[in-house]
């Protein structure tokens, strides 16, 4: 079966700093596209960064461009997004997501159960 | 990129169909093949029920079907069940490795 968990979030302070990880399993973890979306309160679904296979590229929403970046270990399954310099609007359930191929997230499928990020004084 | 455009809620009865748009532009879903939709229980884990605008993946039922014409994508629900009632969710490629989502759509059955 194939399962993502992630894990790492927490409350932080504006300008702060946190790093999510998505551990994965049931499937060929390195041959996959792998991404982070998020939905804050109340609002939909929003795609936040992604990583080819092999990190050949990395990708961002222009909402946490310069301050999010994301990368991969594939000796472990897991996937990871570096959040700094945090504001009040990047507070949200972040969800690990398994892109449609190695180099390709058209779709994505599936998902985790999220972890929730609040940044807050 | 701006979020497309869903209802921000529906309902319907049980066996009724109900059916969500998901309204863009010329540059995401109106240039692209590549709609999916995506069913959200609170607290749980996105479930993807239609990809490539009309595919359904293995498992999701054949109540569930997609389309589009133009600049605006749907999801249709035929024979409603309560187990139907969460949130959904549309999303679009918006080229140059960019992906969009709508604001999303709560179901109700009544």
């Amino acid at each position: 079966e194939v399962q993502l968990l992630e894990s790492g979030g927490g409350l932080v302070q504006p300008g702060g700093s946190l790093r999510l990880s998505c551990a994965a399993s049931g499937f060929t973890f390195s041959t996959y596209v792998m991404t982070w979306g998020r939905q804050a309160p109340g609002k939909g679904l929003e795609w936040v960064s992604a990583i080819l296979a092999g990190g050949g590229g990395t990708y961002y929403a222009d909402s946490v461009k310069g301050r999010f970046t994301i990368s991969r270990d594939d000796s472990k399954n897991t996937v990871y997004l570096q959040m700094n310099s945090l504001r009040a609007e990047d507070t949200a359930v972040y969800y690990c997501a398994r892109g449609s191929s190695e180099n390709t997230y058209v779709w994505f499928d599936p998902w985790g159960q999220g972890t929730l990020v609040t940044v807050s004084s | 990129q701006s979020a497309l455009t869903q209802p921000r809620s529906v309902s319907g009865s049980p066996g009724q169909s109900v059916t969500i748009s998901c309204t863009g532009t010329s540059s995401d879903v109106g240039g692209s093949n590549y709609i999916s939709w995506y069913q959200h229980h609170p607290g749980k884990a996105p479930k993807m029920m239609i990809y490539d605008v009309s595919k359904r993946p293995s498992g999701v039922p054949d109540r569930f079907s997609g389309s589009k014409s133009g600049n605006t994508a749907s999801l249709t629900i035929s024979g409603l069940q309560a187990e139907d009632e969460a949130d959904y969710h549309c999303c679009s490629y918006a080229g140059r490795y960019y992906m969009v989502f709508g604001g999303g759509t709560k179901l109700t059955v009544l």
